[in-house]
């Protein structure tokens, strides 16, 4: 089965500095990885996904994230914080064939931005 | 506006009801997506149906159930209610199965059996 780990349960950055969330999966074969924001009582919005293309993914608000086979890492970052990227951060993953499509998801960080 | 609706938004009853959740997909969209948020147990997948039919089964409980209609509409329904069903239900749509797409979520409906 696969899951994903997400490190801190709660990063805090001041604004303008580098935002760094770290996502690690467990998988026997490279899967799928996708990024999502939730603000408060809202959905879930994708930032951005892997799917076996480039491994340094571009997402939406300046994010990006790098997948890393040899780390099995999907690092989310953004180089200048701003107080509107205050939310929670999921990380997800789903098998990279066929016959499964439903994400797991890794229990979240939430970014507190510092003015 | 992710274009995933649901209704109610809120919904609070007591312990051994039933209620029911509605979703209606994105235009075009055939895969719904059913997840449960809870403090305890984090984002958890629930079903899929894909065109009418049930696709996959997560962590659902047997008191739980739910059925894509042909207008693509989903609905899942809750019975027998605990005070540990409290939670936010998520609605996900996608175009199909096929690798790579993306889920678009609704804004989630809240439960709270009291």
């Amino acid at each position: 089965a696969q899951s994903v780990t997400q490190l801190g349960s709660h990063v805090s950055v001041s604004e303008g500095a580098l935002v760094l969330l770290r996502c690690n999966y467990s998988s026997s074969v490279p899967p799928y990885l996708f990024w999502y924001v939730q603000y408060p009582n809202q959905g879930l919005q994708l930032l951005l996904k892997y799917t076996s293309a480039a491994t340094l993914v571009k997402g939406i608000n300046d994010f990006e994230a790098e997948f890393k086979k040899s780390e099995t890492s999907f690092h989310l970052t953004k180089p200048s914080a701003h107080m509107s990227d205050a939310a929670e951060y999921f990380c997800a993953v789903r098998p990279s064939g066929a016959g499964s499509y439903q994400l797991t998801f890794g229990k979240g960080t939430k970014l507190s931005v510092i003015p | 506006d992710s274009g995933v609706t649901q209704t109610p938004k809120h919904l609070i009853t007591a312990t051994g009801q039933r209620v029911t959740l509605r979703c209606s997909p994105r235009s075009g969209d055939l895969s719904v997506y059913w997840y449960q948020q809870s403090l305890d147990q984090g984002l958890q997948f629930l079903i899929q149906y894909y065109n009418g039919e049930e696709r996959a089964k997560g962590n659902i409980l047997e008191r739980f159930s739910a059925q894509q209609f042909p207008d693509l509409h989903s609905e899942l329904n809750l019975s027998s209610l605990e005070l540990g069903d409290s939670a936010l239900y998520f609605c996900a749509s996608s175009v199909g199965e096929g690798v790579g797409l993306e889920q678009y979520f609704g804004p989630g409906t809240r439960l709270t059996v009291t």
